[in-house]
């Protein structure tokens, strides 16, 4: 267990609706990332969030928002959804203070199918 | 740009027997770090191990080891004595010190590890 804990596991809706995942880092660590894992893809770094604001984007679609929020969960919001956005949305969480020792610690992802 | 390459899709390795997958990365950045994670199907990330770029020896955690060559920009991942468990995809990552501390990953080597 990671201690990154992200919510729902699965969802599955339809094109053109609007999704928000959830995510909550691990106790004390300050920057959460978000990754998009598809077939095609593979993993994409889409944003990082350090202590409630903004720090990198990555390639991350205008359709798509984040935020941290005071308590330092972060959620992810998709909108108008196409089929293509289908795939495994990581969260990661980390220390955050821009060195380069320390993994990220994973969450188990949440699985969006876009029908 | 920071750029890692995994340019084996798929590897096979019979039980016991040692593994080497392979990963290459380009970076300008001075201070980097290296890491490896397996994701079994299940589909949750799990960190292996870390190099940094000043390290002087090669990382090993249990059966892995990082096989680190810097002026070839190389971080092959060694499993030995391999076990039906380590069925799953590998992915390299790296970190660098102009790049906040998120990670950049490779697009991942398939293992399936047979009796």
């Amino acid at each position: 267990d990671s201690g990154v804990t992200q919510t729902p596991k699965h969802l599955i809706t339809a094109t053109g609706q609007r999704v928000t995942l959830r995510c909550s880092p691990r106790s004390g660590d300050l920057s959460v990332y978000w990754y998009q894992q598809s077939l095609d893809q593979g993993l994409q770094f889409l944003i990082q969030y350090y202590n409630g604001e903004e720090r990198a984007k990555g390639n991350i679609l205008e359709r798509f928002s984040a935020q941290q929020f005071p308590d330092l969960h972060s959620e992810l919001n998709l909108s108008s959804l196409e089929l293509g956005d289908s795939a495994l949305y990581f969260c990661a969480s980390s220390a955050g203070q821009g060195i380069v020792t320390g993994e990220l610690f994973f969450g188990e992802g949440s699985r969006l199918t876009v029908l | 740009a920071q750029k890692i390459t995994q340019t084996q899709p798929g590897m096979f390795v019979q039980e016991k027997e040692a593994v080497t997958l392979d990963c290459t990365y380009d970076t300008s950045d001075p201070s980097y770090g290296l890491f490896w994670y397996k994701q079994p199907s299940s589909g949750e990330m799990i960190f292996l191990i870390y190099q940094g770029s000043y390290d002087q020896q090669n990382a090993t955690e249990g059966r892995y080891s990082l096989n680190f060559q810097k002026a070839r920009k190389s971080a092959n991942l060694v499993i030995s004595a391999s076990q039906l468990g380590d069925s799953a995809m590998y992915f390299c990552a790296m970190k660098s010190s102009g790049n906040t501390d998120k990670l950049i990953f490779g697009t991942g080597t398939r293992l399936q590890v047979f009796p």
